[in-house]
């Protein structure tokens, strides 16, 4: 699996949309990009994966850059409950594990 | 449809004991996976489980093990504990590759 970078942490204001970036320079072509959440002391929760083309699902949109070197996974109306650690992967997926980074620690700001 | 179950939720035990947690997947969901979660350490993966088969294998002792039963439950074990396997310890299943991966709430260990 490809290595991601992602910032530790960022803050949102409530109501605005909220921009989590990835980079994944090193990613091949047939890994995927997945994100998942975890609330505190919760089970992780997946939210979107895609390969190329952007992607948008009730939760949240994911945007990755034709180069697929980086994504952005867009929350577009942040509320307080979107308050987690974001993961970002790079992975095939073949074998079904998944490798966790640090991922980011969203807080919304009220 | 039910969500991935973990039982217990809490649990304590005394050094030296050993634990056995449980996982029951998504109905039709073959694979699971198990993770341990630490404030140190993060989120690491343990192992998987496919048709009561393991497939990988994350980089922990031979303490750490489990298994998979025909219903696709699966089971995992941790013999003479240690402090710092007090954990959160998460489990996942996925109907097929490529696929999302639902997690469990989770069983909480803690080891006194």
């Amino acid at each position: 699996d490809a290595k991601t970078t992602q910032p530790t942490s960022m803050d949102c204001a409530e109501g605005r949309a909220a921009n989590l970036p990835c980079n994944h320079s090193t990613i091949s072509g047939n890994e995927y990009v997945y994100w998942y959440r975890q609330i505190h002391s919760q089970g992780p929760q997946y939210i979107i994966h895609g390969l190329k083309n952007n992607e948008t699902n009730e939760m949240a949109s994911l945007i990755i850059t034709e180069d697929r070197k980086s994504s952005t996974l867009i929350l577009p109306h942040a509320t307080l409950r979107d308050t987690a650690v974001y993961y970002c992967i790079a992975t095939m997926n073949r074998d079904d594990k998944i490798i966790f980074g640090k991922g980011t620690r969203l807080h919304i700001l009220p | 449809k039910a969500g991935v179950t973990q039982t217990p939720r809490y649990l304590i035990k005394t050094r030296g004991q050993q634990v056995t947690l449980s996982c029951s997947p998504i109905s039709g969901h073959r694979s699971v996976s198990w993770y341990q979660q630490t404030p140190g350490q993060g989120l690491q993966f343990l192992f998987e489980y496919f048709s009561e088969t393991q497939r990988n294998k994350g980089n922990f002792p031979g303490r750490f093990s489990g298994r998979q039963f025909s219903n696709s439950r699966s089971e995992m074990n941790v013999s003479t504990l240690e402090l710092g396997d007090s954990a959160l310890y998460l489990c996942a299943s996925k109907q097929h590759m490529n696929t999302e991966a639902f997690f469990g709430q989770g069983t909480r260990l803690t080891v006194v």
